[in-house]
């Protein structure tokens, strides 16, 4: 079983609805990451918060918004999305420190199809 | 722009034998490199981890091998089990602290009975 819960674990929407995905780790970890993959590719960084600020957002589109409310929780805000959206979304969290390398631990994803 | 890359993207061993998975990086700046192992409607999950100041470190039934001159990575598995069968990511963290990693495009272990 992972550390890190992500709910829902399947998520069907329309191009119009909004919807948000959540993630959620007691570890006491300060950094948090979503991730995108899509089928048989490796998983792609969007967004990392550090202390519970955004530290690195890789040009994502605006339909996806990120919020940490608190250091144990990561949402992702989703409205308006398209087709070449739907993609497994998988949350981490990692300890952090200035000059310090620690494992990302991962969820087991939520699994995103847009109709 | 830089990536790290695989070299083979399916590998079928007997199980019992080892397994080697290697991974070229080409970022020079890359300090701290990580292998995932993520089965089918999972999550990546931790295997092992090095540092750019290591060329070798083991773990339980696996060794994880750093060759900076070459920027080549590996990943040893002894004596393969059929719960081995997973895909494989290698991923580098070049920025330190709380950053994003850049994985691999991933092998496929496969462990023929």
């Amino acid at each position: 079983d992972t550390e890190v819960t992500q709910t829902p674990k399947h998520l069907v929407m329309g191009m119009t609805n909004k919807k948000s995905l959540k993630c959620e780790q007691h570890m006491g970890h300060r950094a948090m990451y979503w991730y995108k993959q899509k089928a048989k590719k490796p998983p792609e960084l969007m967004f990392v918060y550090s202390y519970e600020k955004l530290s690195i957002n890789e040009s994502v589109p605006s339909r996806f918004s990120p919020e940490c409310p608190n250091s144990s929780l990561l949402n992702l805000h989703l409205h308006a999305l398209q087709p070449e959206d739907s993609a497994l979304y998988l949350c981490a969290s990692s300890r952090t420190g200035p000059d310090s390398n620690q494992p990302q631990h991962f969820g087991d994803g939520t699994r995103l199809s847009i109709l | 722009g830089e990536s790290v890359g695989l070299h083979l993207p399916t590998l079928s061993v007997q199980e019992g034998d080892n397994s080697i998975i290697n991974c070229a990086y080409s970022n020079s700046a890359s300090d701290y490199f990580i292998w995932y192992k993520q089965e089918s409607g999972k999550g990546p999950q931790f295997i092992i981890d090095i540092r750019s100041n290591m060329d070798k470190r083991q773990g339980q039934r696996v060794t994880v091998l750093l060759n900076k001159t070459v920027k080549h990575l590996s990943l040893q598995i002894a004596a393969t089990q059929p719960g081995d069968s997973a895909v494989y990511f290698c991923a580098e963290n070049s920025g330190g602290g709380a950053d994003g990693l850049t994985f691999g495009k991933g092998t496929h272990l496969i462990i023929q009975p």
